[in-house]
């Protein structure tokens, strides 16, 4: 049970678009939608951003976006804000009917 | 509105046992899965265990199975995870989360710390 794979660090400017990518395998990632997405400040717990590859959860603003290729899974966030620096972690379901983490991706707002 | 609140944790001896609880409250409980989370220091995520709502399957991340047994009481609104034969690589916050049936985690507890060393 490896980790999905993210970058460990992306960074933006104010108002621009940054996307975190999270590589897995036909069984994880690409084999089901059942990818979601965790926002999560220092010393607190995570918070769904995204689920299902692409649906946000009421009360997530829309600048938070989900999609998927193949066995790659991405978060976009547009209109970059300071605010969202934070760690983002993606997940998926797995074909042994187990979860998994990515190793987390540490978002800089420049 | 939905709370979970786990305890349990503190410091423990490598080798031994420790037993978390998560009390849930704002939602019916017995209709949920449940999962166990953990976050080593300065370390990313990682999934441990998942029960369904009536209890008849569990799950284990191969790093736990064996070793820990998840398990839940509806009548109490309370999720548990049993933790046996601990180890120092064990020492994490230990978070529970809700299932949202669909997929993923809705709901996060603050997590409980759980140190293992001698």
């Amino acid at each position: 049970q490896s980790a999905l794979t993210q970058p460990a660090s992306v960074s933006g400017s104010p108002g621009q678009s940054i996307t975190i990518s999270c590589t897995g395998t036909s069984s994880d990632v690409g084999g089901y939608n059942y990818v979601s997405w965790y926002q999560q400040y220092p010393g607190k717990p995570p918070k769904l951003m995204i689920h299902n590859v692409s649906e946000r959860p009421s009360g997530v603003s829309n600048r938070f976006s989900g999609s998927k290729s193949g066995n790659t899974a991405s978060l976009i966030i547009s209109g970059l804000r300071a605010e969202d620096e934070a760690d983002y972690y993606c997940s998926s379901f797995t074909s042994t009917g187990t979860w998994m983490f990515g190793g987390g991706t540490t978002l800089i707002v420049l | 509105q939905v709370q979970l609140a786990e305890s349990g944790g503190g410091v423990v001896q490598p080798g031994r046992s420790l037993r978390l609880s998560c009390a849930a409250s704002g939602f019916t409980f017995s209709a949920y899965g449940m999962h166990w989370v953990r976050q080593a220091p300065g370390k990313g995520l990682e999934w441990m265990a998942v029960i369904s709502k009536d209890g008849s399957q569990t799950y284990y991340a191969d790093s736990v199975k064996g070793r820990f047994a998840i398990s839940r009481d509806n009548s109490k609104k309370t999720l548990f995870l049993q933790m046996t034969s601990l180890r120092p690589d064990d020492t994490a916050v230990y978070y529970c989360a809700k299932d949202l049936r669909t997929d993923g985690f809705d709901y996060w507890g603050q997590g409980t710390l759980v140190t293992v060393a001698s």
